[in-house]
């Protein structure tokens, strides 16, 4: 079966260090992976998308993402956090049998809290 | 939430009752989405639809219509068999979605509770 897995449910980070949320898919094919962040009570904004190229994207507010075939993860990492990344983040995949429909596979979310 | 806006921003609902959601953009996206978000459990997809005049299920449709008269609307509709409809409902759209690489934009959601 298609899915997407978030290990952690939350991640704690002190202000200023590095930050990795981990994200792992299983899909046939091709993956198209997705990063978008929940700010408390509002919709998910698009961070960065791996569709094919080079393995490490870089997205928006200084995220990047390393994808990495072999380990099926799509790591998402700022190499130093702000308190106002505090929030939930969710990994998505293009469910493969839909490929003409956008349809996307969600992570259920980790919560990042970065301490001052 | 760029183009996208959802009314009401909170919405209370008593048993046995439909009830509509709103959700409007203006990206000029083919594609429109309704997603239910449950504390742990991520987004899960209700409907959607690729264009005017058509729209398929997604893996919770049970209780649940649309419709798509206009590429700007896509109105959900909780009808009252649907069990457990407390929630919070996310709408998104993209560009074409033939292929599956475009993002998805999200609308501020609207939260339902029955009462």
């Amino acid at each position: 079966a298609q899915s997407v897995a978030q290990p952690e449910d939350q991640v704690n980070v002190a202000e200023g260090n590095p930050l990795t949320v981990k994200c792992t898919y299983s899909v046939s094919g091709n993956p198209y992976l997705f990063w978008y962040v929940q700010y408390p009570n509002r919709g998910l904004q698009f961070l960065l998308k791996y569709i094919t190229g080079d393995n490490l994207v870089k997205g928006s507010y200084g995220f990047e993402a390393e994808f990495n075939k072999s380990q099926t993860s799509f790591h998402l990492k700022k190499p130093s956090a702000l308190v106002s990344d505090s929030a939930l983040y969710f990994c998505a995949v293009r469910d493969p049998g839909s490929s003409n429909t956008g349809k996307l596979i969600f992570g259920q979310g980790t919560t990042l809290q970065v301490k001052p | 939430d760029g183009g996208i806006t959802q009314s009401p921003k909170y919405l209370f609902r008593k048993e046995g009752q439909n009830v509509t959601l709103s959700c409007e953009q203006n990206l000029n996206h083919d594609a429109m989405y309704w997603y239910r978000q449950d504390p742990g459990q991520g987004l899960r997809l209700i409907y959607y639809s690729q264009i005017v005049n058509d729209f398929q299920k997604g893996d919770i449709a049970e209780g649940y219509s649309v419709s798509r008269e206009k590429k700007e609307s896509f109105p959900l509709t909780v009808t009252s068999a649907q069990k457990n409809p407390t929630a919070f409902y996310l709408c998104a759209s993209s560009f074409s979605s033939g292929g599956g690489y475009n993002e998805q934009f999200f609308g501020p959601g609207t939260r339902l509770t029955v009462l």
